[in-house]
């Protein structure tokens, strides 16, 4: 159980452009879901917050304009990153989580972004 | 500053060789101290969650300590399998979570 999926596994886009990553728990419904950012040999860095039917929180320093969460149901949240750039390339990583907490999450399997 | 450093950053083991992963923390009023193990090109997987100081627990042949600075992670025994990345991460009062930058782990068979 506690299966979380991401698509697409990975994009790769030009400069400019949008990218949307879906984020879905399969077996469960999920209250709340994180979003990550994760850059080769860094750390894990928590971008966004979102709960299903309200606005996501954003952690400092994360353009809210720039990558667009939307958790439109218990059971998907997207991540849109627009007008892409060469420094938002990155390994995104969501999880998912029943208890609106960071206890027990279960992340999904990541969103290699590449942007040329 | 709220703070979390892992060390080392990577380490190679013998199968049958145990040994520990570290991991310090600089924290506001800690909630929680999780343990998770990373495969290359995936998400993380959710090993343990610590709350107070001497608090253990054990899986496998991992078992998990906390003290008021550091936590461990303990390796008994390793086998091939279980190379992969370990990350900790704490939760801090203000309900931040800040993770380390993991430890390499590598055990040849």
């Amino acid at each position: 159980g506690a299966v979380v999926s991401q698509h697409p596994s990975w994009v790769i886009c030009k400069s400019g452009t949008s990218v949307k990553i879906e984020c879905r728990s399969l077996d469960f419904q999920a209250t709340t879901m994180f979003w990550y950012r994760q850059f080769p040999k860094q750390s894990l860095m928590l971008m966004a917050t979102s709960n299903e039917g309200s606005k996501a929180t954003y952690e400092q320093g994360v353009e809210k304009d720039k990558f667009l969460i939307n958790h439109a149901s218990l059971t998907l949240s997207t991540l849109t990153v627009t007008s892409a750039h060469p420094e938002d390339s990155s390994f995104y990583i969501c999880s998912a989580s029943w208890r609106s907490s960071y206890n027990e999450q279960f992340f999904g399997p990541g969103t290699r972004l590449t942007v040329l | 500053e709220d703070q979390v450093t892992q060390s080392p950053e990577a380490l190679r083991l013998q199968e049958g060789e145990s040994s520990s992963l570290n991991c310090s923390y600089t924290v506001s009023g800690l909630r929680g101290l999780f343990w998770y193990r990373q495969d290359p090109g995936k998400g993380p997987e959710f090993l343990f969650t610590l709350y107070s100081a001497g608090e253990e627990k054990e899986k496998e042949r991992l078992k998990a300590t906390l003290t008021k600075k550091e936590s461990f992670l303990h390796i008994t025994a390793p086998k091939p399998e279980d190379s992969a990345t370990y990350l900790c991460a704490a939760q801090t009062g203000a309900n931040n979570l800040f993770f380390g930058t993991g430890t390499r782990l590598t055990v040849i068979p």
